[in-house]
C-alpha cells in the first residue's frame, strides 16, 4: 500500500527565512507526486506537481520541490517565506493499485509565518 | 474557484437524520472523489468514481452511500451518523484518473450531534 509521510506537523518561521518541508513516501512502483496548499477558509489547490523529467519542479509563488527517488523524498521549498504563506501543505503521491490509481495525502504541515 | 462546487458548506444533524451532501464539477472531468479530513488526520479517501462507475470504497462504513448520476454530479448520502464522522468531507474531481492534479472543492463541514 502507498503511504506519505510528513515530518513536521507545524513550523513556526518568520517572514523572510527559508523554508523546508519534508515528505516521504512509500510505494514500490512508478508514482506521481504533488504538493497542495489550504489557506485559511480556503479550498485545497495545486503547488506543484511532478510526473517525470526534471526532479527539480517550480511551483506557484516560488515554491519548488526536489524529487530524490533513492530516498523516495519530495521536500518542498521556498527561499524566502512571506506572512501570505501561512497555509497547510500536503503533499500527496499516486500509484497505480490494479486497475485504478488513488490519490494519498500525508497528514499535513501547518505553516505560520510571522512578521 | 477551482470549478468544483459543494453544497452545504455546513452542516448539522443528528444521529438519527438522513441528509445528503452535493457535489458539481463542470470541468469535463471524468473522475470524482469523496475524502474525509479529520484534525490531525491524513486526509482519507472515502470512494472513487471513474466516467460514473464506483471504482474504489476505501472500506467507508454503509451509513455513508455515494451516489454519482452522471459524470458531472456526486452525492454522498448519509444516514445514522455517529459524532465521530464530524469531519470536513471533501470532493474533487479530475480527468482519467488520480494519476492527474485533482480539484478540490471547499468542503462540507459536518457536525453530527
Amino acid at each position: 500500500a502507498q503511504s506519505v509521510s510528513q515530518h513536521n506537523h507545524h513550523v513556526i518561521l518568520s517572514e523572510a527565512a527559508s523554508l523546508e518541508l519534508g515528505c516521504n513516501y512509500s510505494y514500490g512502483g512508478t508514482v506521481n507526486l504533488f504538493w497542495y496548499v489550504q489557506y485559511p477558509g480556503q479550498h485545497l489547490q495545486l503547488l506543484l506537481k511532478y510526473f517525470s523529467g526534471d526532479p527539480l519542479v517550480k511551483g506557484i509563488k516560488g515554491f519548488e520541490a526536489e524529487f530524490i527517488k533513492s530516498k523516495f523524498s519530495f521536500n518542498l521549498r521556498k527561499p524566502s517565506v512571506q506572512w501570505s504563506d501561512t497555509a497547510e501543505y500536503f503533499c500527496a503521491v499516486t500509484g497505480y493499485t490494479g486497475t485504478a490509481s488513488k490519490l494519498t495525502f500525508g497528514t499535513g504541515t501547518r505553516l505560520q509565518v510571522t512578521l | 474557484e477551482t470549478g468544483v462546487t459543494q453544497t452545504p458548506r455546513h452542516l448539522v444533524m443528528g444521529m438519527t437524520n438522513k441528509k445528503s451532501l452535493k457535489c458539481e464539477q463542470h470541468l469535463g472531468h471524468n473522475a470524482m472523489y469523496w475524502y474525509k479530513q479529520s484534525a490531525k488526520k491524513p486526509l482519507e479517501l472515502m470512494f472513487v468514481y471513474n466516467f460514473k462507475e464506483q471504482t474504489e470504497n476505501n472500506s467507508v462504513p454503509s451509513r455513508f452511500s455515494p451516489e454519482c448520476p452522471n459524470s458531472s454530479h456526486l452525492f454522498l448520502h448519509l444516514h445514522t451518523l455517529q459524532p465521530e464522522d464530524s469531519a470536513l468531507y471533501l470532493c474533487a474531481s479530475s480527468i482519467r484518473g488520480a494519476e492527474t492534479e485533482a480539484f478540490f472543492g471547499q468542503g462540507t463541514r459536518l457536525t453530527v450531534v
